[in-house]
């Protein structure tokens, strides 16, 4: 049973490039939620995806967009990427019928320059 | 007042004790609540959900769980080295379905 998979591990970018990280979730799951985890802390939801249509989304500017795949899969976009972007992005997949618990993948690393 | 308050730690526990970690919750109409375990530069996993009140348990870990408090705890029982890591807490709210996370508390266990 494949688990959530990210690419790529690490990213390196300067500031004001943009960025994607891609996601697939755990087999059998069709959610598709996206966090940052800045060093020390929580991490923050950024939003979330469902039927290819983003269903939520957290306190994050429009420089973030995203999109859902038929397959389920998952692209973050970070655009204008400034100094303070530079964190672990995570991606969580989930059921979104009855059940709420979301599963992480490893995580995109982003270091902006 | 953050959403999800945790004790930042780090949290020093013999090896073979008891970790009792501790979290608070803003939203009384929070119905999911979730312990992670995160080791340094890796992603969470997921210990333990609970949606009722009461204790639950699995294997080492108990979670405990009382919403007229807005209070969730998780304790580890004979705690190991391998135990160390950073323990997060999540609650989801009613209105929808998005994790909310307290800080994190370290814990450290030592042989």
């Amino acid at each position: 049973d494949a688990g959530v998979t990210q690419s790529p591990t690490h990213l390196i970018k300067t500031r004001g490039q943009q960025v994607t990280l891609r996601c697939s979730p755990k087999s059998g799951h069709d959610t598709v939620s996206w966090y940052q985890q800045a060093l020390g802390q929580g991490p923050q939801f950024i939003f979330q995806y469902y039927e290819e249509e983003e269903r939520q989304r957290g306190n994050f500017p429009d420089r973030f967009s995203g999109h859902q795949f038929p397959n389920y899969s998952s692209e973050l976009n970070v655009n204008a990427l400034l100094l303070g972007d530079s964190a672990l992005y995570l991606c969580a997949s989930s059921w979104g019928g009855l059940t709420d618990t979301q599963y992480f993948g490893p995580g995109t690393r982003l270091t902006v320059l | 007042q953050k959403e999800v308050e945790q004790n930042s730690g780090p949290l020093s526990v013999p090896e073979g004790a008891i970790a009792s970690l501790n979290c608070t919750y803003s939203d009384r109409g929070s119905q999911s609540f979730f312990w992670y375990r995160q080791y340094s530069g890796k992603s969470p996993e997921l210990i333990m959900s609970i949606y009722s009140n009461g204790d639950k348990e699995d294997g080492r870990f108990t979670a405990q769980l009382n919403k007229a408090s807005q209070y969730v705890s998780l304790l580890i029982r004979d705690s190991q080295p391998s135990d160390s890591a950073t323990y997060l807490c999540a609650v989801i709210k009613a209105a929808g379905n998005k994790l909310t996370f307290g800080g994190g508390t370290r814990v450290l266990v030592k042989p």
